[in-house]
């Protein structure tokens, strides 16, 4: 399968402060990319879905002023949090995905905002 | 896309096979179903796929019920790193969208 890569893997911030993950493809040019967040004992949960050159659609209750969303390429996707928060603080994976409904999915960030 | 639910633990001993049900039964006949497994503090790792027939592949074998509204994925021989929640997921065609339920925690024991 298509190996992802998630940088950083864990980032300590201050309250304020906005925080950007990268999530590069080192092997597959993905036409659409996903963000998830995952809090303690929890499942994932979709953030936003994006297209190489289009807006991210943004699931309902996600704040797309909050949580910005740069598909760069077919090979790079950002996620930046503004402003973060503690209540910021979780896990995030990205994954991509191409003309099936495969997904593989990054190692994870883990953000603490303090 | 279909829900799909899952038991939510399961216990296997090491070196037996371990079998997890997922049911969906809203699936609809173009939608494949998925299974991913996350490994503690890990990013979720594809095992298999499928859409009628029975699938193999050297982590997993997935048996998917004639009127395919359940299906088992059997780890054959299971290992104490087999310990991960699986994820059983049925993706609208065409959206790509996942929705993860909770899974079924997998414990193998020595």
């Amino acid at each position: 399968g298509a190996v992802v890569s998630q940088h950083p893997s864990r980032v300590i911030c201050k309250s304020g402060t906005s925080v950007k993950i990268e999530c590069r493809s080192l092997d597959f040019q993905a036409t659409t990319m996903f963000w998830y967040r995952q809090f303690p004992k929890k499942s994932l949960m979709l953030m936003a879905t994006s297209n190489e050159g289009s807006k991210a659609t943004y699931e309902q209750g996600v704040e797309k002023d909050k949580f910005l969303i740069n598909h760069a390429s077919l090979t790079l996707s950002t996620l930046t949090v503004t402003s973060a928060h503690p209540e910021d603080s979780s896990f995030y994976i990205c994954s991509m995905g191409g003309d099936t409904d495969t997904q593989y999915f990054g190692p994870g960030t883990r953000l603490t905002v303090l | 896309d279909a829900k799909t639910t899952q038991p939510t633990s399961m216990d296997c001993a090491e070196g037996r096979a371990a079998n997890l049900p997922c049911n969906h039964s809203t699936i609809s006949g173009n939608e494949y179903v998925y299974w991913y497994r996350q490994i503690h503090s890990q990013g979720p790792q594809y095992i298999i796929h499928g859409l009628k027939n029975n699938e193999t592949n050297e982590m997993a074998s997935l048996i998917i019920t004639e009127d395919r509204k359940s299906s088992t994925l059997i780890l054959p021989h299971a290992t104490l790193r087999d310990t991960a929640v699986y994820y059983c997921i049925a993706p609208s065609s065409g959206t790509y969208k996942y929705i993860f339920g909770t899974g079924t925690r997998l414990k193998v024991l020595a």
